[in-house]
């Protein structure tokens, strides 16, 4: 059975940084590219970043370059989002997710991560 | 980059209605559509991908089609388990992008 175990969220100081980590099981991790995807609360979802299967291939949704970096460690079957100048519109629910193609469509998600940035 | 408009934004339907959702891409994108179900505290789940193929398991009232800048989701005949929040995302280039999602809500 596929799992993505989403964690590493909470609450941080607008400026402030977070490290998500996604742990992928009953799958070959290292055969798939992988997405992160956010959900504002109430709010539409938001694709984040993706990066392939080897890690060589990253892209990035405007409103992240530059704050955030996707990675990941195919040894441990983790995926990685480092978010650095954390703002406000940032609080969301954050989902890995990936699918047969590096664009998706994402087959399989986690059950996220809540990242709160509040003073 | 790709904006996706989808629409409506909300629905409101009974059991056994049809209900067909729209969503309108800002640049041609040959089939590369999806189609996502996500309930209320639950991740999204994917029902149709490539525009119009079924993914397994995902009842055959759900059918989808469109190619190009517009593509259409189809509910046959609404069962309760439907009534949820649709999404279209687009699978054709980076940044990849959703639309901003239809609630389907009983009437």
């Amino acid at each position: 059975e596929v799992q993505l175990l989403e964690s590493g969220g909470g609450l941080v100081q607008p400026g402030g940084s977070l490290r998500l980590s996604c742990v992928g099981s009953g799958f070959t991790f290292s055969s798939y590219a992988m997405s992160w995807v956010r959900q504002a609360p109430g709010k539409a979802l938001e694709w984040v970043s993706a990066i392939n299967n080897n890690g060589r291939d990253t892209y990035y949704a405007d409103y992240v370059k530059g704050r955030f970096t996707i990675s990941r460690d195919n040894s441990k079957n983790t995926l990685f989002l480092q978010m650095n100048s954390l703002r406000a519109d940032d609080t969301a629910l954050y989902y890995c997710a990936y699918g047969g193609q590096f664009q998706g469509p994402f087959d399989y998600w986690g059950q996220g991560t809540l990242v709160t940035v509040s003073s | 980059d790709i904006e996706m408009t989808q629409s409506p934004s909300s629905v409101s339907a009974s059991v056994g209605d049809r209900v067909t959702i729209t969503c309108r891409a800002s640049q041609g994108m040959s089939i590369w559509l999806a189609w996502y179900q996500q309930k209320a505290g639950k991740a999204p789940n994917l029902l149709i991908h490539s525009a119009s193929t079924l993914r397994s398991g995902v009842p055959s009232r759900f059918s989808g089609s469109g190619s190009g800048t517009d593509f259409t989701l189809t509910i046959s005949s609404l069962q309760p388990e439907d009534f949820a929040t649709y999404y279209c995302q687009q699978a054709n280039s980076f940044p990849l992008s959703f639309g901003q999602g239809t609630r389907l809500e009983i009437k």
